[in-house]
């Protein structure tokens, strides 16, 4: 079975500092698929980014890009130039291509301080 | 906006009635999918539907039940509510089915007393 797991569940940051959110994860497939959702205070799952396990370019959106180390199955965010609209609670996904359902972690509310 | 949409916005309901939420997928989008988000539980996946048959199940009750119709809607009909039940429902959709990323309507809160 796939699992998820995000071990700091409050993170914080100060407005146009970085901040890295981690992330680690389990599946016996070798190909699959791995997102970061975003949820503000009006509850919208809103999509961040998104990483091919195949691929070992690192993706990378604006100010969002992800750390992926295949090996040791972690998939961490970094959010570069943090600002005051990026605080919301951020959700580690799994996605396996022999079944499409996201398996999610538990969260990291992120507060970024002005 | 995703162009995923869901109904009602939110829902206030009795210990033991019956409800059923609505979604509507992006335009040309296949598969449907039904997640439950609650305080205890998290996020959790319930059910897909890809172009009108089921195609996948996760941990949904069986009280609870879902269908996707020809025009590719889909509701969720949930059955005998508990107060456990109360949760933030979310329907996905995606083109294909596969394993690419879902993109979410606002969700149905819905409260059980």
């Amino acid at each position: 079975a796939q699992t998820v797991t995000q071990s700091q569940p409050e993170m914080s940051v100060q407005e146009a500092e970085t901040v890295t959110l981690s992330c680690t994860y389990d599946t016996s497939e070798s190909d699959y698929y791995l997102f970061w959702y975003k949820q503000p205070p009006s509850r919208q799952m809103i999509l961040v980014i998104r990483q091919e396990a195949y691929k070992q370019q690192n993706a990378t959106e604006n100010r969002f890009s992800v750390n992926f180390q295949k090996a040791a199955k972690s998939f961490s965010l970094k959010i570069s130039d943090s600002q005051l609209g990026d605080a919301a609670m951020y959700f580690c996904a799994l996605s396996e291509t022999s079944g499409s359902r996201l398996t999610f972690g538990e969260g990291t509310q992120l507060t970024v301080n002005p | 906006d995703s162009g995923v949409t869901q109904t009602p916005k939110h829902l206030i309901t009795a210990t033991g009635q019956r409800v059923t939420l609505r979604c509507s997928p992006r335009s040309g989008d296949l598969s449907v999918y039904w997640y439950q988000q609650s305080l205890d539980q998290g996020l959790q996946f319930l059910i897909q539907y890809y172009n009108g048959e089921e195609r996948a199940k996760g941990n949904i009750l069986e009280r609870f039940s879902a269908q996707q119709f020809p025009d590719l809607h889909s509701e969720l009909n949930l059955s005998s509510l508990e107060l456990g039940d109360s949760a933030l429902y979310f329907c996905a959709s995606n083109p294909t089915g596969t394993s690419y990323e879902q993109y979410f309507g606002p969700g149905t809160r819905l409260t059980v007393t």
